[in-house]
């Protein structure tokens, strides 16, 4: 356990649908990455936040895609209207040094 | 651009019969390679971070070491709970010290 919590675990959803997933860190981490991995692949960089600020978001996060962190604590990470192709697994990570702490993930399954 | 190949995909091991994984890497400047296991269904967890070329680094039957190009991660003597995913990722001297990360190469070691 590596102190950084996931929910849901789990995620069905059907398409058109928007969900959201949180992501709690080690608390004296201030770094947080959101990563999502498909099957078969290594995890793709999504976005980064340092605190409260989101400094960095990968092409690959879409206009449904949208990711906050009040006062840098909680993150949450909602995609909305929900597509077949978003099915995966995303992780978030916290950062102690250079080394990134994973979370379990929240696997998304969109039917 | 950052770009991490690992090989092979897949491996299959007896018990006891040692083998090394390969981590192919290009970077503009390598801040820090990392090496994940990860099991199905959970989140990467943190095995070594290595920082420069002639660097090695050891945890149980585990032995990981690094070039200017590419990075080894020696497994001996293996038993068949060391079976799962491991995952290479570079990280670059950008502010926002994100992860690129290899496909993985799942490996399997049969008792």
């Amino acid at each position: 356990d590596t102190g950084v919590s996931q929910n849901p675990r789990h995620k069905i959803t059907k398409r058109g649908q928007n969900v959201t997933f949180r992501c709690d860190p080690i608390s004296e981490h201030n770094r947080l990455y959101w990563y999502r991995q498909t099957l078969g692949q290594g995890p793709e960089f999504l976005t980064y936040f340092q605190n409260e600020a989101q400094l960095e978001k990968s092409r690959l996060l879409s206009d449904r895609f949208s990711a906050e962190r009040p006062k840098g604590s909680f993150s949450t990470l909602e995609i909305q209207r929900t597509e077949q192709g978003d099915s995966a697994m995303y992780l978030c990570a916290t950062r102690q040094s250079y080394e990134q702490y994973f979370g379990p993930g929240t696997r998304l399954t969109v039917t | 651009e950052d770009q991490v190949t690992q090989s092979p995909e897949a491996l299959r091991l007896q018990e006891g019969e040692s083998s090394s994984l390969n981590c192919s890497y290009t970077v503009s400047g390598l801040r820090g390679l990392f090496w994940y296991r990860q099991d199905p269904g959970k989140g990467p967890e943190f095995l070594f971070t290595l920082y420069s070329a002639g660097e090695e680094k050891e945890k149980e039957r585990l032995k990981a070491t690094l070039t200017k190009k590419e990075s080894f991660l020696h497994i001996t003597a293996p038993k068949p709970e060391d079976s799962a995913t491991y995952l290479c990722a570079v990280q670059d001297y950008s502010n926002t010290g994100k992860l690129i990360f290899g496909q993985g190469t799942t490996l399997q070691v049969k008792p």
